[in-house]
């Protein structure tokens, strides 16, 4: 199963960008990257997904690379309700049963 | 609408003791899933089930059984309770599309399990 790699934490001034990368350079030409993210003490919660375009939705951005071999999700004014820990996560779409989750990016917002 | 319920809570179970996590969703998602999380980590998937009467292994099943009688419910069962399942339990949800990949997955509140 293709693996992610994300930093284990970053930190944020509160309203402003946060940029967070994923690699992924062993992607096979099938898998979806979603992103996840899981606030303290709940379960996780969809964020956004893609395969080649990059995305928006009204929580974030998505920008991937045109190798797809990374991506990054953009928070584009980051709140105090964004610390979490977001997933990066590949899903094959051929099969797409099973995520499997690392252990995330523990995002800090600074006010 | 609920999403998914998760009950209990919160629960301590004394080693080999046995116990159910209930797990029901009010979406009617074909598949739901089963996952456990240790601190500090990410989420294992433990079971998971594409459809009532059909159920399939994730990454950790040892030590649990679950079963699927009915779209809404997929109870995970603890057989003989050991320190090593000490962890938070979430169960999820997603509807099944043709590409299966976009399935997005509706997480439960989890249950925090203490085994002593």
């Amino acid at each position: 199963d293709a693996k992610t790699t994300q930093p284990n934490s970053m930190e944020s001034n509160e309203e402003e960008p946060v940029h967070l990368p994923c690699n992924h350079s062993t992607i096979s030409g099938t898998d979806y990257i979603h992103w996840y993210r899981q606030l303290p003490s709940q379960g996780p919660e969809y964020v956004i997904h893609g395969l080649t375009s990059n995305v928006n939705n009204r929580m974030a951005s998505l920008a991937i690379a045109e190798d797809r071999k990374s991506s990054t999700l953009i928070l584009h004014r980051a709140t105090l309700r964004d610390a979490a820990v977001y997933y990066c996560i590949l899903r094959d779409r051929n099969t797409g049963n099973q995520f499997y989750f690392g252990t995330g990016t523990s995002l800090t917002v600074i006010p | 609408n609920a999403g998914v319920t998760q009950t209990p809570k919160f629960r301590i179970l004394k080693i080999g003791q046995s116990m159910t996590l209930q797990c029901t969703q009010d979406m009617n998602h074909n598949y739901m899933y089963w996952y456990r999380q240790d601190p500090g980590m990410g989420l294992k998937l433990i079971y998971y089930s594409v459809g009532a009467g059909i159920t399939d292994k994730g990454e950790v099943p040892n030590g649990y059984n679950v079963s699927r009688s009915t779209t809404e419910d997929f109870p995970l069962r603890l057989e003989l309770a050991a320190p090593s399942q000490t962890s938070v339990y979430f169960c999820a949800s997603s509807y099944s599309w043709r590409t299966r990949a976009k399935n997005i997955q509706y997480f439960g509140a989890g249950t925090r399990l203490s085994v002593l």
